[in-house]
C-alpha cells in the first residue's frame, strides 16, 4: 500500500537555524498538509496546499514557515529562523483527489524537530 | 469554528475490561467527517475510522466499536476485551466535507489509554 515519507526522522537544530522538513505524499494524491504536535499536546494544523498554492493556514503559520513542492514528488516544510517552541511531531499528510473520497488523509511517521 | 473535546486525559484499565473513550465535537457544517486515529509509543498516526455525519449506522470492526449520536454530538469509541497493546493515545478528530478541496482535520486532545496486564 503506498505511503507517505517523511525524512529525516528526527532532526536536531540549533536556535536560529534553518530547518527543511521533507516529505514525500501518495504519488496520485493532490492535497498536502503540514501538521504540529507538541510533545504531550494535541495534533495541530499547520497548513494545506493545493494547484501549488497555500490552500488554507492556521495562525501558526507564520512568516517564519514557508511550504514548497519543488518538484513532482517531494513537499517541503522550511522554518526560516527556529526557535525553542518549534521542537515539536512535524507529520505531513495528503489525500486524493477524488470528489466524496473515502479517503482519509494518509498520514506520515512524523519528523520529530528537537531544537537546541 | 470546529471544536472536538476529548474530556478523558488518561484512562487506565486492566486487561480484558471493556473500555469506551468519549469524542464531543462542535461544528457549524451540516455535513462532516469525523475520525479516530491512534497514536502508539512510536509516535505515528493510526487511522482507525472515518464517519460521514449523514451516516448514523453504528460500526462494528473486530473489538472496536463507535457510536455516533449526531444529536448529542458525540462519537464515542469503544474497545472490548482491552489488550495491552491497546496503550495507545486515541484521537479524535473532525473535518468538513468539501468535494474538490483540502479537508484539514480538527483533532481533540486525546485520550492515553492504559492496558495493564
Amino acid at each position: 500500500e503506498p505511503e507517505v515519507t517523511q525524512t529525516p526522522s528526527h532532526q536536531v537544530t540549533q536556535m536560529g537555524q534553518e530547518v527543511i522538513l521533507r516529505c514525500v505524499p501518495i504519488s496520485n494524491h493532490l492535497y498536502f498538509y503540514w501538521y504540529r504536535q507538541i510533545l504531550g499536546q494535541k495534533v495541530e494544523f499547520l497548513v494545506s496546499f493545493y494547484n501549488n498554492e497555500i490552500s488554507e493556514k492556521s495562525e501558526i503559520f507564520d512568516d517564519q514557515f514557508s511550504v514548497e513542492r519543488p518538484d513532482g514528488s517531494n513537499f517541503t516544510l522550511k522554518i526560516r529562523s527556529t526557535k525553542l517552541e518549534d521542537s515539536a511531531m512535524y507529520f505531513c499528510a495528503s489525500s486524493p483527489p477524488f470528489r466524496g473520497s473515502n479517503q482519509p488523509q494518509h498520514f506520515g511517521d512524523g519528523t520529530r524537530l528537537s531544537i537546541l | 469554528a470546529q471544536k472536538v473535546t476529548q474530556a478523558q486525559t488518561e484512562i487506565s484499565v486492566v486487561e480484558k475490561e471493556d473500555v469506551t473513550l468519549d469524542c464531543v465535537y462542535e461544528t457549524r457544517d451540516t455535513t462532516y467527517y469525523l475520525f479516530w486515529y491512534k497514536q502508539p509509543p512510536s509516535g505515528e498516526l493510526v487511522f482507525l475510522i472515518r464517519r460521514n455525519s449523514f451516516d448514523e449506522q453504528n460500526e462494528i470492526s473486530g473489538r472496536y466499536s463507535w457510536n455516533f449520536q449526531k444529536s448529542t454530538s458525540s462519537f464515542n469509541f469503544t474497545i472490548t476485551a482491552s489488550q495491552v497493546v491497546d496503550s495507545a493515545v486515541y484521537f479524535c478528530a473532525l473535518s468538513h466535507i468539501s468535494s474538490g478541496s483540502a479537508r484539514q482535520l480538527t483533532f481533540g486532545s486525546g485520550t492515553q489509554l492504559t492496558v495493564l496486564p
